[in-house]
């Protein structure tokens, strides 16, 4: 299986810049994809495909990367980001990063 | 506007069946892959199984070979998951979800609880 690592927690200021990487045991061939998810709720697509945003969400989210370092960038950080944050591969099978906690300070 | 909504889930003891179902709306379902993914409670997000928009190819993740079934009806835009011979590991919430562009999952259900417990 491909294993996708992600930093466990971060914590920001509002209107700051935060970056969360996700790193793929092999190459994905740009196959990832990004999704947000709030306490109790079911996760959202953010990014597909490491750079194209999904429908309705906001330009201050955007992901950048290839091979096996991917990166979502939010830019600024507001209050209403809250949330664990996954990466996830389509390129062999699926499989999920174990998720980055963002919290704004 | 896309709703996927799933039910069917409970508490069920160890060894035993239970079957999912997802009613899909707003979208063509049959021109979709869709798939199941799992979360346990407090940990990621884990994929179950895919099915293709005609159901003709399935795929599942090693753990539920062989136990689960996914399958669908068109016609019922409706979306199953067959889950026998249950065990405590498959305690998790249940999300149907339609498969997007490149394989992302673009929208996905409010999730239904399984609890495998004696």
């Amino acid at each position: 299986d491909t294993v996708l690592t992600q930093s466990p927690a971060l914590a920001v200021s509002p209107g700051e810049r935060v970056s969360i990487s996700c790193r793929a045991s092999e190459g994905v061939n740009s196959y990832m994809h990004w999704y947000q998810q709030k306490p109790g709720q079911q996760p959202k697509l953010l990014i597909y495909k490491a750079s194209n945003l999904a429908s309705g969400v906001p330009a201050r989210f955007s992901g950048s990367g290839s091979g096996t370092d991917f990166t979502l960038t939010i830019d600024p950080v507001e209050a209403d980001d809250t949330a664990t944050y996954f990466c996830q591969q389509s390129w062999n099978d699926f499989t999920f990063g174990s998720g980055t906690k963002l919290e704004i300070k | 506007e896309v709703q996927l909504v799933e039910s069917g889930g409970g508490l069920v003891q160890p060894g035993r069946s239970l079957k999912l179902s997802c009613a899909a709306s707003g979208f063509t379902f049959s021109n979709y892959y869709m798939a199941w993914v799992r979360q346990a409670p407090t940990k990621g997000l884990e994929w179950v199984a895919s099915i293709t928009n005609s159901g003709g190819s399935t795929y599942y993740r090693d753990s539920v070979k062989g136990r689960f079934t996914i399958s669908r009806d068109n016609a019922k835009s409706t979306l199953y998951l067959q889950m026998d011979s249950l065990r405590s590991e498959d305690t998790a919430t249940y999300y149907c979800t339609r498969e997007g562009p490149r394989r992302s999952l673009d929208y996905w259900g409010q999730g239904v609880m399984v609890t495998v417990s004696s």
